[in-house]
């Protein structure tokens, strides 16, 4: 199993940015996926959740602001950042789901600054 | 939202010594709890499932056990590459939340 994100950086409060997980090694169309993040020296926090079929779930903090989406076809997973605030500072992991969060990605940096 | 309490937040601890990590759910999850090892490098590994399955290739000296509200993690016998942040996860209802972490620390 291999989770490969990208598409992180600096950006403006209020500006927007999409982030990718690549996944390889195996079926990633029979999966649910989640995004969990971690500001900095603090710990995880689960972000949002997108079943096998499209299914989707948010933490109250990110609810109308982010969107959870997935290519089946390109084996890759989404994460839509809206309305960015300073608080959404963090490294974002992209993980595969079944029983809780089971393998995850190295994650990539979301600095949300002016 | 359920509220994962763990404790210690930092447990100084030598090598060859056993350790227990413990996790209280604000209600009953019943038995869906995972334990995650952080390395300083940031890379993220599940070590147990369902309270108590050890992931494939985990060593043996990692345990998990509890029921109801009420989990923990042992480490029979430490080892140099077991110094590293742990946190447990409910996966009973979302949305998902995870214990603040315990940094295992060599004493």
């Amino acid at each position: 199993v291999q989770l490969v994100e990208s598409g992180g950086g600096l950006v403006q409060p209020g500006k927007s940015l999409k982030l990718s997980c690549s996944a390889s090694g195996f079926t990633f169309s029979s999966y649910g996926m989640h995004w969990i993040r971690q500001a900095p020296g603090k710990g995880l926090d689960w972000v949002a959740y997108i079943s096998s079929s499209s299914g989707t779930v948010y933490a109250d903090a990110v609810k109308g602001r982010f969107t959870i989406s997935r290519d089946n076809a390109k084996n890759t997973l989404y994460l839509q950042l809206n309305s960015l605030k300073s608080e959404d500072t963090a490294i974002y992991y992209c993980a595969r789901g079944r029983l809780g969060v089971a393998y995850w990605g190295q994650g990539t940096l979301v600095t949300v600054s002016s | 939202d359920i509220q994962l309490t763990q404790s210690p937040s930092t447990l100084p601890a030598s090598l060859g010594e056993r350790v227990t990590i413990s996790c209280r759910a604000s209600q009953s999850i019943s038995n869906s709890l995972n334990w995650y090892q952080q390395k300083p490098d940031g890379t993220v590994k599940r070590l147990i499932y369902s309270t108590s399955t050890l992931e494939s290739g985990v060593p043996s000296r990692f345990s998990g056990s509890g029921s109801g509200t009420d989990y923990s993690l042992s480490i029979s016998s430490l080892e140099s590459e077991d110094f590293a942040m742990y946190y447990c996860l409910q996966y009973a209802t979302y949305p998902l939340t995870f214990g603040s972490g315990t940094k295992l620390e060599i004493k």
